[in-house]
C-alpha cells in the first residue's frame, strides 16, 4: 500500500482536459515538494513536474501541478494518444527517519 | 547534459546478491542525491534509498536490512547490493538523481535506462 493515494485508472478522450489526483499527509505532501512522473510502457519514468509546479525545459505547457495542503493533482490540456501512460506523483516524507515515497499510479488512457 | 548509465547482474538465484552499479557522466556529484528505485513486475516504483558524494545514506525502512547503498566519489559511481534476494525482489531496478534544492530532496530529474533483474531457481 503507497503512502500516496492515486486512483488507479483514469481515461479521457483527444482534446479533453483531465485531472490526476495525489493525496498524502502532512508529513509529506503537506510539509515537503510534490514531483510527478510520466511512465511510458517499457520506459524509465520520465520527471514532468518538480517542486509542486515547475515543468522541466522540454515538457509541453499542456501539463501542469499544483498542490494545496496535503493533496496535489497534475493537469493534462489538450489530451493527445501519446499522453497514454502511468502516471506518478512522489514527495519526501519526513516520518520514519525520512524517506522518499510514490504514489501507486494512475494508468491513464486515451480513448 | 548530466546522464546515468547503470550495469550489473540480471538474473540471480534465491540468496544470492543482487549487485548493481550506476556511473553518472556530466554535471555535479557533489550537490545531489543519488537513489535506487524498483518496480516489480506490472506494479509501482518503490524508492530503495539514495546516497550523497560523502557517503551519508538514506533507507527505506521496508528494506534497510537488506540494502546497502555505497559511493565510489572518485569515479562518480554509485552502487546497491541487495542480500538474500527472492522472487519477490525480481523487477525492473533503476538509478536516478535526486536533486537537491537548498537543503531539500526536490524530485528525480535523471533516470537511468533500468536493469531489468530475475530471481529464479
Amino acid at each position: 500500500q503507497s503512502v500516496l493515494t492515486q486512483p488507479p485508472s483514469a481515461s479521457g478522450t483527444p482534446g479533453q482536459k483531465i485531472t490526476l489526483s495525489c493525496s498524502g499527509s502532512r508529513s509529506n505532501i503537506g510539509s515537503n515538494y510534490v514531483s510527478w512522473y510520466q511512465q511510458l510502457p517499457g520506459t524509465a519514468p520520465k520527471l514532468l513536474i518538480y517542486r509542486n509546479y515547475q515543468r522541466p525545459s522540454g515538457v509541453p505547457d499542456r501539463f501542469s501541478g499544483s498542490k494545496s495542503g496535503t493533496s496535489a493533482s497534475l493537469a493534462i490540456s489538450g489530451l493527445r494518444f501519446e499522453d497514454e501512460a502511468d502516471y506518478y506523483c512522489a514527495s519526501w516524507d519526513d516520518s520514519l527517519s525520512g524517506r522518499w515515497v510514490f504514489g501507486g499510479g494512475t494508468k491513464l488512457t486515451v480513448l | 547534459q548530466v546522464q546515468v548509465q547503470q550495469w550489473g547482474a540480471g538474473l540471480l538465484k534465491p540468496s544470492e546478491t543482487l549487485s548493481l552499479t550506476c556511473a553518472v557522466y556530466g554535471g555535479s556529484f557533489s550537490d545531489h542525491f543519488w537513489s535506487w528505485i524498483r518496480q516489480p513486475p506490472g506494479k509501482g516504483l518503490e524508492w530503495i534509498g539514495d546516497i550523497n558524494q560523502g557517503g551519508v545514506t538514506k533507507y527505506n525502512p521496508s528494506l534497510k536490512s537488506r540494502v546497502t547503498i555505497s559511493v565510489d566519489a572518485s569515479k562518480s559511481q554509485f552502487s546497491l547490493k541487495v542480500n538474500s534476494v527472492t522472487a519477490a525482489d525480481t523487477g525492473v531496478f533503476y538509478c536516478a538523481r535526486l536533486k537537491r534544492y537548498s537543503r531539500a530532496r526536490d524530485s528525480l530529474d535523471v533516470w537511468g535506462q533500468g536493469t531489468r533483474v530475475t530471481v529464479s531457481s
